[in-house]
């Protein structure tokens, strides 16, 4: 069954330094990944995601993603916090065979002025 | 493009009362919407995947005689909390797939915040 694992349910970063959110999955299928950001009390908004094409992926507000089968990870970076993205971060791995999403437990981040 | 609302934001119930919560693709068709309940800090919980005009599907441990599902129409599905209690206390997401599109995206609503008294 499929998997998702986000290391540091906590990140703090000062403003300006490179923001890096852990990502590993598990599925006997390739998968397709999403990285959602969550902020206070309100829906997520898709990141972006990867579907099979290129393995380094640019998504909304300076965030990119990078697939890497060897590691069965996707790592959310960012070369430069902004204090607005300050929010929870969810990465997560569609069930195979399936639509449904497999979420993993969600990474705060924290923006430090 | 891709916007889902939902409808409340926030209700706050009396125990015994049943709570309908509404979610809505604004502009497109939604064969596939799926009902996420969130713990404070915590993931969101898959409880049910809602196919239009068929009977929605339950994940394990989910009650669906409390958690109804209605999925009448291609841009709206429903979740109805039955005899709500304070447990049930919560926030639900609701997300919406576009059918013709291949990479499995899911839309999220903003959420409905629900408090049982």
């Amino acid at each position: 069954a499929q998997s998702v694992t986000q290391l540091g349910s906590h990140v703090s970063v000062s403003e300006g330094a490179l923001v890096l959110l852990r990502c590993n999955y598990s599925s006997s299928v390739p998968p397709y990944l999403f990285w959602y950001v969550q902020y206070p009390n309100q829906g997520l908004q898709l990141l972006l995601k990867y579907t099979s094409a290129a393995t380094l992926v640019k998504g909304i507000n300076g965030f990119e993603a990078e697939f890497k089968k060897s590691e069965t990870s996707f790592h959310l970076t960012k070369p430069s916090a902004h204090m607005s993205d300050a929010a929870e971060y969810f990465c997560a791995v569609t069930e195979g065979g399936t639509y449904k999403y497999i979420f993993g437990t969600g990474t705060r981040l924290k923006v430090l002025a | 493009g891709a916007v889902v609302s939902q409808h409340p934001s926030r209700v706050i119930c009396k125990s015994g009362t049943s709570v309908k919560i509404e979610c809505r693709s604004l502009d497109f068709q939604a064969t596939t919407m799926f009902w996420y309940r969130q713990f404070p800090k915590k993931s969101l919980m898959l409880m049910a995947t809602s196919n239009e005009g068929s009977k929605a599907t339950y994940e394990q441990g989910v009650e669906k005689d409390k958690f109804l599902i209605n999925h009448a129409s291609l841009t709206l599905s429903t979740l109805t909390v039955t005899s709500a209690h304070p447990e049930d206390s919560s926030f639900y997401i609701c997300s919406a797939r576009p059918p013709a599109r291949s990479e499995e995206t899911q839309y999220f609503g903003p959420g409905t915040r629900l408090l049982v008294l």
